[in-house]
């Protein structure tokens, strides 16, 4: 049994790019959730993903987006990047349906300088 | 608004001894609660979870209590060791189904020899 994967591992980008974080599920679940660490903070919910649709976002603003695959892999996309979307990016993978636990990554450490 | 609060950022606790880490929470929609742990460069890591309708959950070491009527709930682990160090979120859940997890800060557990 595979667990959740992500890349890349770290990324550094500059103010007004656009940035692709990818992530892969843990084999046998279907639901795809995204989170932002910032230093210090817990993870904050970004959105979820079931049946390659968004099923329910947090406060973030839409140049944030994502995409689930048919292989229920997932992309978060950033546009705009601002200094203050520096953080720990981190994709989470459930089955839905089942107990709402969710297994995460090791994360994408993004750097807008 | 912090939905859900750990309110001491670190704690240290000798070797053998009883570890409790304690969560309050404020939205009293939440049913589903659960303990994650992380160590530095990995993701979080799922550790044990409760439900609202029970007031106990043990597996192993640890072991989880909920007050709903205080919306409190804590983390004991009994005997604590070296590698039990790291940083320890309380999340929490609906029941709406966005799968939405709230964490809270986090409280980083020192294991002292």
């Amino acid at each position: 049994e595979t667990g959740v994967t992500q890349s890349p591992t770290h990324l550094i980008k500059t103010r007004g790019q656009q940035v692709t974080l990818r992530c892969s599920s843990q084999s046998g679940h279907n639901t795809v959730s995204w989170y932002q660490q910032a230093l210090g903070q817990g993870p904050q919910f970004i959105f979820q993903y079931y049946r390659e649709e968004e099923n329910g976002r947090g406060n973030f603003p839409p140049r944030f987006s994502g995409l689930q695959f048919p292989n229920y892999s997932s992309e978060l996309n950033v546009n705009a990047l601002e200094l203050d979307d520096s953080a720990l990016y981190l994709c989470a993978s459930s089955f839905w349906q089942g107990e709402n636990i969710q297994y995460f990554g090791a994360g994408t450490r993004l750097s807008v300088l | 608004d912090q939905q859900v609060k750990q309110n001491s950022p670190s704690l240290s606790v000798q070797e053998g001894r009883i570890s409790i880490l304690n969560c309050d929470y404020t939205n009293s929609m939440f049913d589903y609660f659960l303990w994650y742990k992380k160590y530095p460069a990995e993701g979080p890591t799922f550790l044990i979870s409760i439900s609202s309708i029970k007031d106990k959950n043990e597996d192993g070491r640890f072991t989880v209590f909920l007050n709903k009527s205080a919306k409190h709930l804590s983390l004991h682990i009994v005997p604590s060791q070296p590698g039990d160090s790291a940083v320890y979120f309380c999340a929490a859940s609906a029941p709406n189904r966005d799968d939405k997890i709230i964490f809270g800060k986090g409280t980083r557990l020192h294991i002292l020899p």
